[in-house]
């Protein structure tokens, strides 16, 4: 099945900077998307962008299919973007996701 | 988008008991998957509940550990049975994702054995 990678495993931040999360995968992918979870363990949906870019707000995501990588971007920072932020693929020949290890991000007053 | 509603959002239990997760959606789907996130790691998928078939278990999970209900298209159940301390994690149920197509998930229950 399909691998997905996630970097850096952890990231602390200064309210206000920004920050780039990469998501890495194997193989060709028919889905994939970025969550965030709060402290209370919820995901939260934030892309679905198997390719292409996409702008929510403050946060914009990239995937590049053909070199299989996608990059989550978080433009400055608030203290509430702190928590964990998984990516997930799903692959053309499976029915469920693969998710990432998750980058921690906690971002400081 | 789906709405799912799951219930309950957190449980304490005592070993050797069963729990009984609900997972309520507002529309009729196929497939239902349930998944595990142990403590500090990634989500990890337990089954796949398909409408009148029985559950698909992913390596290392058993259905008489986790056995699955799916009643009708809009309502699952995962029982965590003979609950040690190792099965405390948050179990979290999922609509949708494949073909393509966007996933969503419940709120996600956090459950603590001692």
């Amino acid at each position: 099945g399909i691998q997905v990678e996630q970097s850096p495993p952890d990231l602390i931040l200064q309210e206000g900077a920004n920050s780039t999360l990469r998501c890495n995968f194997s193989d060709s992918v028919n889905n994939l998307q970025w969550f965030h979870q709060n402290p209370w363990g919820q995901l939260i949906n934030l892309f679905y962008i198997p390719s292409g870019t996409k702008q929510n707000g403050r946060l914009s995501a990239t995937t590049v299919a053909t070199e299989r990588y996608s990059l989550l971007y978080i433009s400055s920072s608030q203290t509430t973007d702190s928590g964990v932020y998984f990516c997930a693929a799903l692959d053309n020949y499976g029915q469920n996701f693969v998710f990432g290890p998750g980058t921690r991000l906690s971002v400081l007053p | 988008s789906a709405v799912i509603s799951q219930k309950p959002s957190r449980d304490i239990c005592q070993r050797g008991t069963s729990l009984t997760i609900q997972c309520q959606v507002d529309s009729q789907v196929t497939m239902m998957f349930w998944y595990r996130q142990q403590p500090g790691q990634s989500l990890t998928l337990i089954a796949t509940a398909n409408q009148g078939s029985e559950a698909t278990y992913e390596s290392g999970f058993v259905i008489d550990k986790f056995p699955i209900s799916r009643p009708n298209l809009t309502f699952s159940t995962l029982t965590v049975s003979n609950m040690s301390p190792e099965d405390s994690s948050i179990y979290l149920c999922s609509v949708a994702g494949g073909g393509g197509t966007e996933a969503f998930f419940g709120q996600g229950t956090r459950l603590t054995v001692v």
